[in-house]
This record gives C-alpha cells, sequence and structure tokens, in this order.
C-alpha cells in the first residue's frame, strides 16, 4: 500500500460527458502527479501540483483540468469525453520542494476510465 | 517521438536463473533513471535507480546498468523468483520532476 488514494477504481461513461477522478496523496506530500497510461503504452505525465499551484504541465489536453485543494487532494477533471480517452489514470504523490533532487514517486491504485 | 523505449514488450524466464531488462533512451540530457514494478490492479512501485555519474547500482536482487555512449541501461534480477513476475518500467525525469516512462516489458517467472 502506497498511501496513495484514488476513487473510483472504476469509471464507465459515454463520450460526451464529464467525470471527476479523485486522489488523495501520501500524508505529508505537497506534490501530486497525474498519469494517463493507454493501451499497451508507457506512462504519459499530464500535470503536477504542488502545495496547491500547477508546477508543471505534460501532455495534457485542454479538454482536462485539473486542481489541488488546500487538504492536498487532488481532481482530475474530464470532459467531453472520446473513445480514445478510455485508459488507466494514476495519481502519484512525492514530498515535494526538493530543489533540483529527483524524488521517488508513489502510486496509487488508478482508475480505469471506459467511455463507451 | 518515444524518448524511452523498452523493445521487449515482454519476458520470460526461469525461477532461479537471471532476468535482463532492456531500456534504451535517446534524449541525452537525461541524467538520472528509475524503474518502477507494477502488478495488475495497482500502481508502479519504485524499485531502484540510477544517476549518470554511476555506471551501476545494486540493491539486494536487482542491480541496474547504465552505458552512457549507447544511452542503454539494463535492470538485472538474480535470482529470479515467482513474485518477480510483473510489468516493468523505465523512466527518466524530463524536467524537475515529471518523468518518462517507456511502454514496459511483462517479466514472467516460471517455476
Amino acid at each position: 500500500d502506497s498511501g496513495v488514494t484514488q476513487t473510483p477504481k472504476h469509471l464507465i461513461t459515454a463520450t460526451g460527458q464529464r467525470v471527476t477522478l479523485r486522489c488523495s496523496p501520501r500524508s505529508g506530500d505537497l506534490s501530486v502527479y497525474w498519469y494517463q497510461q493507454s493501451l499497451d503504452q508507457g506512462l504519459q505525465f499530464l500535470i503536477q501540483y504542488y502545495n496547491g499551484e500547477e508546477r508543471a504541465k505534460g501532455n495534457i489536453l485542454e479538454r482536462f483540468s485539473a486542481q489541488q485543494f488546500p487538504d492536498l487532494h487532488s481532481e482530475l477533471n474530464l470532459s467531453s469525453l472520446e473513445l480514445g480517452d478510455s485508459a488507466l489514470y494514476f495519481c502519484a504523490s512525492s514530498v515535494g520542494g526538493l530543489a533540483g533532487g529527483i524524488e521517488t514517486q508513489y502510486f496509487g491504485p488508478g482508475t480505469r476510465l471506459l467511455v463507451l | 517521438d518515444q524518448q524511452v523505449k523498452q523493445n521487449s514488450p515482454s519476458l520470460s524466464v526461469q525461477e532461479g536463473r537471471i532476468s535482463i531488462l532492456n531500456c534504451d533512451y535517446t534524449n541525452s540530457m537525461f541524467d538520472y533513471f528509475l524503474w518502477y514494478k507494477k502488478y495488475p490492479a495497482e500502481g508502479p512501485t519504485f524499485l531502484i535507480s540510477i544517476s549518470s555519474i554511476k555506471d551501476k547500482n545494486e540493491d539486494g536482487r536487482f542491480t541496474v546498468f547504465l552505458n552512457k555512449s549507447a544511452k542503454h541501461l539494463s535492470l538485472h534480477i538474480v535470482p529470479s523468483q515467482p513474485g518477480d513476475s510483473a510489468v516493468y518500467f523505465c523512466a527518466a525525469p524530463l524536467y524537475g520532476q515529471n518523468f518518462v516512462f517507456g511502454p514496459g516489458t511483462r517479466l514472467s517467472v516460471l517455476p
């Protein structure tokens, strides 16, 4: 158990809909990351938040947005869903704040999204 | 453009033998590499890392080798155990903490 929780575990929805994925980081971690893993692909970095502020953006579509709340949990919002958005979405957390250092990221179990 | 490549989607090894998982990268700016292991229905877990100032890092049964001139790294597991059966991802920070992951290699250790 990494200490990172994600809800829901599974989500089935239709094209055009909007969903929200939730992540609670490990206790004390300030940084949260979102990744997408499509079939047979590696994890694609989407976005990072540090202590409530966006720190870095990866290949995140404009239809997707995220935020980190004062209690440090994070939500990833996916809108106008398309079939190709079906994937595993992982959240990870790290201590955060290490200037120039590489921190171990601890991953949650993921949310499996299926868009029909 | 895949900056981190794992060209073997799967690998089968007999229990007790050595498992060698390979990873190639194209971005010469990468200076740190990580291996993550993933079991079904779980998120990836950190396994071992190596900085580009080293060519080898060892942790118990796991050793990672880095060949910077060839832009290649490998993970050796000796001896392999059935519990090592998982998907292994190679990753590198592109900038800051933003990791680029390879597509993974599924290792099966046969009893």
